[in-house]
């Protein structure tokens, strides 16, 4: 099955840097890659996500990139701010056997210091 | 925050116990599941349906179960052979097909005295 790994697990930036999250997943078939941010005590929420036709996809602040001869996708955050402050997970939607599931990397908390 | 509802948001078992977890969608979405998130973990698929009367494991769905019986509901039962079920249940929902956003419910923390 698939597997995806998340880097860094914590990551703390000034407010104002920017933020970047990288993952890597091991189904080459695998063709959808969306993120989600989980503030303390809430549910997980979908910021963005990419499709694997595509290779940047940006809203606003933030941002995605997909190489797919690497099998690796990164979350590119500019201009933190203290409300970025939260958990971030990235996942992959495997190959046509997958159905609907989707495979979560471990999860980074970011920490944005004002 | 409607859409997709959990109850109850803090439950607490005795060890050797079953208990029920509800999940409740009116997003008329066709697929739901079940995850399990452990403290500075990820999240992990315990169970999972596309149709009504129909579910399929996740990659930890031992000791779980669950039913389909309404498009909208989606309960799972942590039984008395969970080994560690203490953590943070978060059930989801989407319509079925390859590019669709899950909703996730507000969770429901479980513990074991």
């Amino acid at each position: 099955g698939e597997n995806v790994e998340q880097h860094p697990s914590t990551l703390s930036v000034q407010e104002g840097d920017s933020a970047v999250i990288k993952c890597t997943y091991s189904d080459s078939a695998s063709n959808y890659f969306p993120w989600y941010k989980q503030e303390l005590g809430k549910r997980p929420q979908l910021i963005i996500d990419i499709r694997s036709n595509v290779g940047e996809k940006k809203d606003q602040r933030i941002a995605v990139t997909l190489n797919k001869t690497a099998k690796h996708f990164s979350l590119h955050i500019t201009e933190t701010q203290p409300e970025d402050s939260a958990v971030y997970f990235c996942a992959a939607r495997g190959g046509n056997n997958a159905g609907n599931m989707l495979t979560f990397g471990g999860g980074t908390r970011l920490m944005v210091k004002p | 925050d409607g859409g997709i509802t959990q109850s109850p948001k803090y439950l607490f078992r005795k060890e050797g116990q079953n208990v029920t977890l509800s999940c409740e969608q009116n997003l008329n979405h066709d697929a739901m599941y079940w995850y399990r998130q452990d403290p500075g973990q990820g999240l992990r698929l315990i169970y999972y349906s596309q149709i009504v009367n129909d579910f399929q494991k996740g990659d930890i769905a031992e000791g779980y179960s669950v039913s389909r019986e309404k498009k909208e509901s989606f309960p799972l039962t942590v039984t008395s052979a969970q080994k560690n079920p203490t953590a943070f249940y978060l059930c989801a929902s989407s319509f079925v097909g390859p590019y669709n956003e899950q909703f996730f419910g507000p969770g429901t923390r479980l513990t074991v005295l």
